[in-house]
């Protein structure tokens, strides 16, 4: 069975560009997180989606957004990118909700702005 | 306010020492707690999930337990190849608190 797949790998922005990055889920499941993982942070919630519905959101600015297609894929933008945003961005897809399944983590998207 | 706490920060180990992590945790409700390991430059993979006071997982040398406040994560004499960064994450009825981790290095 193939695992979570993120694409693009790495990116490079400069401050106030917009970016978009992309999520595939394992086959089957219905839940989509995203989580931005920072050295002092750690692991932070940025959002969850579930049946093309958004159900769960973490506490960070409205220039982080997301959604979820048809197929359970799920996309996540920023937008007005600014140095703070540079993070690994973890998407993760699990059978049931976050809180009730196990999660399944792709490698991560390697922001950098600068 | 809900949390998890793991201790310690960073564990150095010989080859063959055995040793615990330990996930401290507040929530109310809790629904479950989640071991994951974490390799540099990749994605948390899953280990064990337990969901009531006096559970035990195990898996090859890890050993998971849980009480009502805490959870440990048993390492039996440790291998190199069991370096990593390990993470707890504590679910309650409409969250998941992930804590920041333990850093273990195993030496041969």
């Amino acid at each position: 069975k193939a695992g979570v797949t993120q694409t693009p790998r790495y990116l490079i922005k400069t401050r106030g560009q917009q970016v978009t990055l992309s999520c595939s889920p394992i086959s089957g499941h219905r839940s989509v997180s995203w989580y931005q993982q920072t050295p002092g942070q750690g692991l932070q919630f940025l959002f969850e989606y579930f049946s093309e519905t958004q159900r769960n959101k973490g506490n960070f600015p409205g220039r982080f957004s997301g959604r979820q297609f048809s197929n359970s894929r799920s996309e996540m933008n920023v937008s007005t990118l600014e140095l703070g945003d540079s993070a690994l961005y973890l998407c993760a897809s699990s059978f049931g909700t976050q809180n009730n399944s196990p999660l399944h983590f792709g490698n991560g998207t390697r922001l950098t702005v600068t | 306010e809900d949390q998890v706490t793991q201790s310690p920060e960073a564990l150095r180990l010989q080859e063959g020492e055995s040793s615990s992590l330990n996930c401290s945790y507040t929530v109310s409700g809790l629904r479950g707690l989640f071991w994951y390991r974490q390799d540099p430059g990749k994605g948390p993979e899953f280990l064990f999930t337990l969901y009531s006071a006096g559970e035990e997982k195990e898996k090859e040398r890890l050993k998971a337990t849980l009480t009502k406040k805490e959870s440990f994560l048993h390492i039996t004499a440790p291998k190199p190849e069991d370096s990593a960064t390990y993470l707890c994450a504590v679910s309650g009825p409409d969250k998941l608190i992930f804590g920041t981790g333990t850093r273990l290095q195993v030496f041969p």
